[in-house]
């Protein structure tokens, strides 16, 4: 099934705590992206890559770091988390760079930060 | 600045209507534009594309126009049903960032 996976869907951590998100996606597609969601403000942009060792800062970036070693894979990554980081985080991949498809989104991450 | 924006009054309407959703944007210059369904706690789903040069595109019940004079989007889902009940999201190419900015979408409640 062609679906981009998210871990872990949920996660509580502790100030300065580093931590990782992992995304992975198995439809061969070139861009990827990072999106946080909170109430009120929507949808916003972190990260984003549009083929390996190739990524960008979206909207939010700050207090945020990305990698893109392999296709597949796109991994969120909080040095130091922070509360104001407590968020619904969701990863997105789409077949071209020239975002003419449609994103195939992850099912989630709800991160709190305490 | 670049601004997306749609009711975000939630939309409530009797099974069997047709549902009428806006999205309206300003900055933008926008390639084509595209819409989304979230419902809560889940990632968003793709539902259609529509390019610039494409004043109407229809999936099943689903219909979006897109009329680049007045800068907006409707999206129109006929004879609703109650499963139809979620948020709609239309989003933008920002050519300069490579990246789909969303709008905050509009909330959807079909009644039985």
């Amino acid at each position: 099934e062609a679906q981009v996976t998210q871990n872990p869907r949920y996660l509580i951590t502790v100030t300065g705590k580093k931590l990782t998100v992992t995304c992975s996606q198995n439809m061969n597609h070139e861009y990827m992206s990072w999106y946080r969601q909170d109430p009120g403000l929507g949808l916003r942009q972190i990260y984003y890559s549009m083929n390996v060792e190739v990524t960008d800062k979206g909207d939010v970036p700050e207090g945020y770091k990305v990698s893109r070693k392999e296709k597949r894979n796109f991994p969120l990554i909080l040095e130091s988390p922070s509360p104001n980081q407590t968020s619904l985080y969701f990863c997105a991949s789409s077949l071209s760079s020239g975002l003419s498809y449609g994103y195939t989104f992850g099912s989630g991450t709800r991160l709190t930060v305490v | 600045s670049q601004k997306i924006e749609q009711n975000s009054e939630a939309l409530n309407i009797q099974e069997g209507k047709t549902a009428t959703l806006t999205c309206n944007y300003t900055n933008y210059s926008p390639a084509y534009l595209q819409w989304y369904r979230q419902d809560p706690g889940r990632g968003p789903v793709f539902l259609l594309l529509i390019r610039e040069n494409e004043k109407e595109k229809r999936k099943e019940r689903l219909k979006v126009t897109f009329d680049t004079t007045l800068k907006q989007s409707l999206f129109h889902i006929t004879a609703s049903q109650p499963a139809d009940s979620a948020t709609y999201l239309c989003a933008l190419l920002d050519t300069g960032r490579r990246a789909l900015t969303f709008g905050s979408g509009t909330r959807l409640q079909v009644q039985p």
